[in-house]
């Protein structure tokens, strides 16, 4: 029950896009089209952004995107906003029927 | 609206006992498996525990495991963590979490635990 890999900081300036990995095996990340992207601000309960890899819940902004191809699953945030920035996890359902999160990545508006 | 909250955390010493509660409402509970999440202070999130709508299915994180248990009352729409043996490196915020098809879809607001002398 290793947690997901993913950078733990990533930046980019205004309008830009940046991409954010989540690398895991072929028990999870793999093995599952059930990965699942959350957003959480300091002090605050996560929120979900993406789920099933690449489907936005109503309300989120379309320039939030997921994709996975093997063990690699990423969040790409395009035309990036000040708002944008916050801690950014990953998430996948297991072969053992757990889940598993991603080690984080702060997402930086320069 | 769907809405997850917590109660029941607080200071315990190490080897105590803690349990927490959690009461939806907005959605259906019973028709729902539930998660218990929790995060260190100053770190990631870490998945805990679930269960199955009717609680006839429990999972749990290895770290946890004999020392925590998890249940619900459908009449209630609660969700319980019972936590025992309770150790420095359980301390954490943790949060309920209603879990859909892939993912979690609403969260509570979070309950601190601190296990501490």
């Amino acid at each position: 029950q290793s947690a997901l890999t993913q950078p733990a900081s990533v930046s980019g300036s205004p309008g830009q896009s940046i991409t954010i990995s989540c690398t895991g095996t072929s028990n999870d990340v793999g093995g599952y089209d059930y990965v699942s992207w959350y957003q959480q601000y300091p002090g605050k309960a996560p929120r979900l952004m993406i789920f099933g890899v690449n489907n936005r819940p109503s309300g989120v902004s379309n320039r939030f995107s997921g994709s996975k191809s093997g063990n690699t699953a990423s969040l790409t945030i395009s035309g990036l906003r000040a708002e944008d920035e916050a801690d950014y996890y990953c998430c996948s359902h297991t072969s053992t029927g757990t889940y598993v999160f991603g080690t984080g990545t702060r997402v930086s508006v320069l | 609206e769907m809405q997850l909250v917590e109660s029941g955390g607080g200071l315990v010493q190490p080897g105590g006992s803690l349990r927490l509660s959690c009461t939806a409402s907005g959605f259906t509970f019973s028709s729902f498996w539930m998660s218990w999440v929790r995060q260190a202070p100053g770190k990631g999130l870490e998945w805990v525990a679930n269960i199955k709508q009717d609680g006839t299915e429990k999972n749990f994180v290895d770290s946890v495991e004999g020392r925590f248990s998890i249940s619900r009352d459908n009449a209630k729409n609660s969700l319980y963590l019972q936590m025992n043996s309770l150790r420095a490196e359980d301390t954490a915020i943790y949060y309920c979490a209603k879990y859909h098809l892939s993912h979690f879809d609403c969260w509570g607001q979070g309950n601190l635990v601190t296990v501490s002398s």
